[in-house]
């Protein structure tokens, strides 16, 4: 079956971390793209970074340049989502989305689930 | 960063409606510019790709057209599972910028 799953959600304190999973099953994270995207409660979906198929790229929101690192295991089916120096503001559902590629406008046409993450004291 | 306003924020109409949705983007994305469904508690589904690509699977009620900067969203005929919220979401350049969203309900 063609999913991707994440994990790792929680509470956490400001300024810890915390790392997410996607785990990805039926095709390969070395083919295509993945996104994080993230929402937080009643609010509106918010683009948080990207990680090229190829490993050779990562793109960051402003909002989380600098504590966010997106990286790929060895087997190339789990993306993570390092989260430093968490803030009240990261508090959302993080979901990893499936990017279709540049034929297809770059849209997600595969998410998973979602897992929340909420930062408070 | 490229903004894209979407508007309505809010549509009311009934079901057998014919509703358009418009996004405006601040720079010209030619057609980079896709269009999702999010129902209450659920996870967002893809409706439309590079401007006016019907995704598989997608009933053909929905419609997208524009290039450049304009850009709508239709749905010909509502029927009740179609009342969601509705995001356009620029891909021409990182960051991905998503809509505020248009929520539509049963008038």
């Amino acid at each position: 079956q063609v999913q991707l799953v994440e994990s790792g959600g929680g509470v956490v304190q400001p300024g810890r971390s915390l790392r997410l999973s996607c785990a990805a099953s039926g095709f390969s994270l070395t083919s295509r793209s993945v996104h994080w995207v993230r929402q937080a409660p009643g609010k509106v979906l918010e683009w948080v970074a990207l990680f090229f198929f190829d490993g050779t790229s990562q793109y960051y929101a402003d909002s989380v340049k600098g504590r966010f690192t997106v990286s790929r295991d060895t087997s190339g089916n789990t993306l993570f989502l390092q989260m430093n120096s968490l803030r009240a503001d990261d508090t959302a559902v993080y979901f990893c989305a499936r990017d279709q590629g540049d034929a297809f406008g770059h849209s997600f046409d595969l998410w998973g689930q979602g897992t929340p993450v909420t930062v408070s004291s | 960063d490229i903004q894209v306003t979407q508007s309505p924020s809010f549509l009311s109409a009934s079901v057998g409606d014919r509703v358009t949705i418009t996004c405006r983007a601040s720079q010209n994305i030619m057609n980079y510019l896709n269009w999702y469904q999010q129902r209450p508690g659920k996870v967002p589904n893809l409706l439309i790709y590079s401007a006016s690509g019907l995704q598989s699977g997608v009933s053909s009620r929905f419609s997208g057209s524009g290039s450049g900067t304009d850009f709508t969203l239709t749905i010909s005929s509502l029927q009740p599972e179609d009342f969601a919220t509705y995001y356009c979401q620029q891909a021409y350049r990182t960051p991905y910028t998503f809509g505020q969203g248009t929520r539509l309900e049963i008038k």
